[in-house]
């Protein structure tokens, strides 16, 4: 089955800093690609996605990169601020095939103003 | 309803007591997921419907939890004979079609004394 491992666990910047959280993934057959923002005691929010056909989609200050062929994907957030201090999931899936979503175990982000 | 909505927001049972968890998804979305979340960490598979159909349970921890969607829209899960390992916010999301992105509801927080 997939496997979604996710990196760093913590990442600390100054705010109006970036930062760039990777997740790798197993199973090829993955094609789609979400992050996920979770405030404390909140729901997951979608934030952006991405599917296997395109290499690079962005969002005013959010961009996710994919590279199918090493099997990562990451999140770029430029200009931080503090309210985007969060935990941050990425997930992998074959949609299209009803498959379910599986997360990677989320990077804690901490925006120093 | 406006998203995704699960109740109670919060379950304290004994050891040994029956739980039952309700999810209200969003309308007409077609697909319904359960995840586990224990704290500090990503969201993990439970189970999975289409519709009514349950088509994946491979995450269901053991034979004590259960879940159904018997009119294909609320769905219940049911965790038997609790264990204090079971506390966690349990996390139903919804899904428009096979393909679409997740709706996650609020969580249901539950702690086994």
């Amino acid at each position: 089955g997939e496997n979604v491992e996710q990196h760093p666990s913590t990442l600390s910047v100054q705010e109006g800093d970036s930062a760039v959280i990777k997740c790798t993934y197993s199973d090829s057959a993955s094609n789609y690609f979400p992050w996920y923002k979770q405030e404390l005691g909140k729901r997951p929010q979608l934030i952006i996605d991405i599917r296997s056909n395109v290499g690079e989609k962005k969002d005013q200050r959010i961009a996710v990169t994919l590279n199918k062929t090493a099997k990562h994907f990451s999140l770029h957030i430029t200009e931080t601020q503090p309210e985007d201090s969060a935990v941050y999931f990425c997930a992998a899936s074959r949609r299209n095939y009803g498959q379910n979503f599986v997360f990677g175990p989320g990077t804690r982000l901490s925006v120093l103003p | 309803g406006a998203g995704v909505s699960q109740s109670p927001r919060y379950k304290v049972a004994k050891r040994g007591q029956d739980v039952a968890l309700r999810c209200d998804p969003i309308s007409g979305h077609v697909s319904l997921f359960w995840y586990q979340q224990a704290l500090g960490q990503g969201p993990e598979f439970l189970t999975y419907f289409q519709n009514e159909a349950q088509l994946d349970k491979s995450g269901l921890p053991s034979d004590r939890f259960f879940a159904e969607r018997p009119e294909g829209s609320v769905s219940t899960l049911k965790i038997q004979r609790t264990q204090q390992e079971d506390s966690a916010v349990y996390l139903c999301a919804s899904s428009p079609d096979i393909t679409g992105e997740l709706f996650f509801g609020e969580g249901s927080r539950l702690t086994v004394l």
